[in-house]
């Protein structure tokens, strides 16, 4: 199993940006999928789940302002972030959903930075 | 929401010494918790889930326990390798994550 996030970066607030997870050796279509932040030396937070048939859910802190996707031809997962406030700055981990709701495997991360 | 409340936030053991790291939630989570174990620079990785199952190819020193709102994490004979922050997580109404505990070598 390999997860690797891609597209973070350096953004102004309220602009947008779109973070990627490609996944690889196991049968993506199969999985639910989540996003979870971690802001810089603190805890980790969920933000957002997609089952196996598309059906989605969030945290409240993210709710109206990010959505997550999925492309089972692709492989790949997705998170779309807009009116993004500085209080999103955090590396960005996309995970398995395992047999239970916990979290079997977890990419890598990726910087997401929100600043003027 | 389901809060978790992890204790302690910092712990200094020596080698080969036993810990165990504490969780508690805000009402009972019928055992879906989870352990996750976060080394320096990297991403989590998951060690214990429904609260005292051990994740494939976790070393048998690491062990969970627990049930309704207190469940602890226990370490026997603390290794170099063991140094890194832990997670408990709680899946039975949506995710919430404990604080965190740091655990270092004295």
């Amino acid at each position: 199993v390999q997860l690797v996030e891609s597209g973070g970066g350096l953004v102004q607030p309220g602009k947008s940006l779109k973070l990627s997870c490609s996944a690889s050796g196991f049968t993506f279509s199969s999985y639910g999928m989540h996003w979870i932040r971690q802001a810089p030396g603190k805890g980790l937070d969920w933000v957002a789940y997609i089952s196996s048939s598309s059906g989605t859910v969030y945290a409240d802190a993210v709710k109206g302002r990010f959505t997550i996707s999925r492309d089972n031809a692709k492989n790949t997962l997705y998170l779309q972030l807009n009116s993004l406030k500085s209080e999103d700055t955090a590396i960005y981990y996309c995970a398995r959903k395992g047999r239970g709701y916990y979290f079997d495997y977890w990419g890598q991360g990726v910087m997401v930075t929100v600043s003027s | 929401d389901i809060q978790m409340t992890q204790s302690p936030a910092s712990l200094s053991a020596s080698l080969g010494e036993t810990v165990t790291i504490e969780c508690r939630a805000s009402e009972d989570i019928y055992s879906n918790l989870a352990w996750y174990q976060q080394k320096p620079g990297n991403s989590p990785q998951l060690l214990i889930y429904d609260a005292n199952s051990l994740a494939d190819g976790v070393p048998s020193r690491f062990s969970g326990s627990g049930s309704g709102t207190q469940y602890s994490l226990k370490i026997n004979s603390l290794q170099s390798e063991d140094v890194a922050s832990y997670f408990c997580q709680q899946y039975n109404n949506y995710w919430t994550f404990g604080g965190g505990t740091k655990l270092e070598l004295k």
